[in-house]
């Protein structure tokens, strides 16, 4: 078990589906993450946020859409991904950017 | 730009002493960080060096030497449990406030009976 709880643990959809990914932490982490993480790879950053605001976009598709509805709470919205999409989607927290990051456990992620 | 390297794969047998270093190029650099991923799971948080020298952590511990942007992961008394991916990652960015974790490639520990 972790701190930061991601929901659902698994996840599969159709290309022309739209679904959320969701993320909570109570810690009072001001900073807050999204990674996609292929196997046998290390976590890929997606999006930062920082005090509720997007500070980094790692150039993600726009088919990836981040939200931050407070400062415990992040949402990413998916619609019409690809197959190549498919992955472990992390979120991870910490109480300022350069600080360590607490990971949840993720969501396995499969696009059909 | 930024980079880490660390090794790919390291095997040790079981009550052994393993290191894996890690060396970086990045600019403001803030502190190594390394952590722990068993398959199937999510990364866990290991240890931080934002200053030069050792931290301890029961049987973890960690080196930092930014003179020579080199640190290392240091692994007692292995037990089979420990066979996971461990990664480096160092802090990029203009502040403490702006900036994101960059991942070295990881290393996977083998560890044998």
């Amino acid at each position: 078990d972790t701190e930061v709880t991601q929901t659902p643990k698994h996840l599969v959809m159709g290309m022309t589906n739209k679904k959320s990914l969701k993320c909570e932490q109570h810690m009072g982490h001001r900073a807050m993450y999204w990674y996609k993480q292929k196997a046998k790879k290390p976590p890929e950053l997606m999006f930062v946020y920082s005090y509720e605001k997007l500070s980094i976009n790692e150039s993600v598709p726009s088919r990836f859409s981040p939200e931050c509805p407070n400062s415990s709470l992040l949402n990413l919205h998916l619609h019409a991904l690809q197959p190549e999409d498919s992955a472990l989607y992390l979120c991870a927290s910490s109480t300022r950017p350069n600080q360590p990051q607490h990971f949840g456990d993720g969501t396995r992620l499969s696009i059909l | 730009g930024q980079s880490l390297e660390q090794p790919s794969e390291v095997t040790a047998v079981e009550g052994a002493i393993v290191q894996i270093n890690c060396t970086y190029q990045t600019s403001g650099f803030y502190g190594l960080s390394w952590y722990q991923q068993h398959d199937g799971g999510a990364p866990t948080f290991l240890s931080y060096n934002a200053l030069d020298g050792l931290e301890e952590t029961g049987r973890f511990s960690s080196f930092l030497s930014r003179s020579d942007s080199y640190g290392y992961l240091l692994l007692q008394e292995l037990q089979m449990k420990d066979s996971a991916s461990y990664f480096c990652a160092v802090f990029k960015g203009g502040s403490s406030n702006t900036g994101k974790l960059i991942f070295g490639q990881g290393t996977t520990l083998q560890v044998k009976p």
